[in-house]
């Protein structure tokens, strides 16, 4: 099966700041690489898709890029409200396996 | 507007079953397929499987083989997922989601404990 890996494993920085996670996986999965913004106790949300096509309604400051086996999503300006905990995941073939997961806080 | 609306949560014993529903509303039912999708306290999201809405095909996690069990019901567009032979580890909240490609709406998630 193909393992899903991210980076860093948490991460603080200021508002404004730009961040940037990283997800590898094991094989090339094309673009089938979607990614989750989950928020303390609450449900999972999709941020972006086919790896860089942003959900309905998502904040364009959120994007998302590569192909293959690395890809990263970007905040271009961190805001408090993105304080949460992101996962990447395969969707290509199963297993569709997630990511362990970016805990992303405010300095 | 799309709604998936759980089941309520489930205190069960070891080696008991449970079967956690999942109803589908303002989409084609069998458009779609529903994945399931568990986290365990203060865990990370892990896939349990899918099941396609249009004819029942399904994809189950290689550790859940045997254990899981996934249908629906497309004349109440509900899916229902049962988990078999439970143990103090399947304690989690589960979660099912309408997929074509990656889920995109979730339902609210059901918490399954697990204790004797």
């Amino acid at each position: 099966d193909i393992q899903m890996t991210q980076s860093p494993s948490s991460l603080s920085a200021s508002v404004g700041d730009r961040v940037t996670i990283t997800c590898r996986a094991s094989q090339g999965i094309s673009n089938y690489l979607a990614w989750y913004q989950q928020k303390p106790g609450k449900v999972p949300k999709l941020l972006i898709y086919a790896a860089s096509t942003l959900q309905s309604g998502v904040p364009s400051r959120f994007s998302g890029s590569g192909s293959g086996t690395d890809f990263t999503l970007t905040i271009s300006s961190l805001q408090p409200e993105d304080v949460a905990t992101y996962y990447c995941q395969k969707y290509n073939s199963a297993p569709f396996t997630f990511g362990p997961g970016t805990k992303v806080d405010i300095k | 507007q799309v709604q998936l609306v759980q089941s309520g949560a489930e205190v069960k014993k070891p080696g008991a079953s449970v079967k956690v529903s999942c109803k589908a509303s303002g989409y084609t039912f069998t458009s779609y397929g529903i994945s399931w999708v568990r986290q365990a306290p203060g865990q990370g999201l892990e896939w349990m499987g899918w099941i396609s809405a249009y004819n029942g095909n399904t994809n189950y996690a290689q550790k859940l083989q045997g254990r899981v069990t996934m249908t629906t019901d497309t004349s109440t567009s509900t899916a229902y997922m049962e988990l078999r032979s439970l143990r103090s580890d399947d304690t989690a909240v589960y979660y099912c989601a309408r997929s074509y490609g990656a889920p995109d709406y979730w339902g609210q998630g059901t918490l399954v404990t697990v204790s004797s």
